[in-house]
């Protein structure tokens, strides 16, 4: 299964956009990029995923470099309630691995 | 829609209790997953199913077994509860590739 890294915190001014990096370089070509969030201690919600293109949808973007080993999701306009920890998944064979993911805050 | 539900949302057991987790979706999944997660980590996944009747292994499968007799259920037991297994558990079902939906979260405490 292919391991992602990313970095373990982050911070962002509220109304800027949040750029969250992440490195997948074990890639395989079959397998997506996915990206979830947990707030507090909720379960963790979707936000998006790709394969090969650029993806966006009313939550985020999802930029994949064209070797596919590394990827940044963007929130355009970054509120408090985005405050979360963010984590970059490859999907392979029907199961996500979770790694430590990025937490993110988003400051007044 | 209910969504991911699971039964139940707290328990305490004393070392060496047994229980069993409910997880139940409305949403025709295929996929169904047990992971929990510890204090300042990442969920870790523990068993999942890619249909009713099919059970596999994840990464952290010792101590747990699961059953999947319906489609829409999936049960996750401790047969011999320890310390170790003190974490929240989540369920979380899917129609992959797409996206998996999560329930709110069991919180076992083992003393």
């Amino acid at each position: 299964d292919a391991k992602t890294t990313q970095p373990p915190s982050m911070d962002c001014a509220e109304g800027r956009a949040a750029n969250l990096p992440c490195n997948h370089s074990t890639i395989s070509g079959n397998e997506y990029v996915y990206w979830y969030r947990q707030i507090h201690s909720q379960g963790p919600q979707y936000i998006i995923h790709g394969l090969k293109n650029n993806e966006t949808n009313e939550m985020a973007s999802l930029i994949i470099t064209e070797d596919r080993k590394s990827s940044t999701l963007i929130l355009p306009h970054a509120t408090l309630r985005d405050t979360a920890v963010y984590y970059c998944i490859v999907w392979s064979v029907g199961k996500l691995i979770f790694g430590q993911g990025t937490e993110l805050s988003v400051k007044p | 829609n209910a969504g991911v539900t699971q039964t139940p949302k707290f328990r305490v057991l004393k070392t060496g209790q047994s229980m069993t987790l409910l997880c139940a979706q409305d949403m025709n999944h295929e996929y169904m997953y047990w992971y929990r997660q510890d204090p300042g980590m990442g969920l870790r996944l523990i068993h999942y199913s890619v249909g009713e009747g099919t059970t596999a292994k994840g990464e952290v499968p010792d101590g747990y077994n699961v059953s999947r007799l319906k489609k829409q259920n999936f049960l996750l037991g401790l047969e011999s509860a320890a310390p170790s297994q003190t974490s929240v558990y989540f369920c979380a079902s899917s129609y992959p590739p797409h996206e998996q939906f999560f329930g709110p979260g069991t919180r076992l405490t083992v003393l």
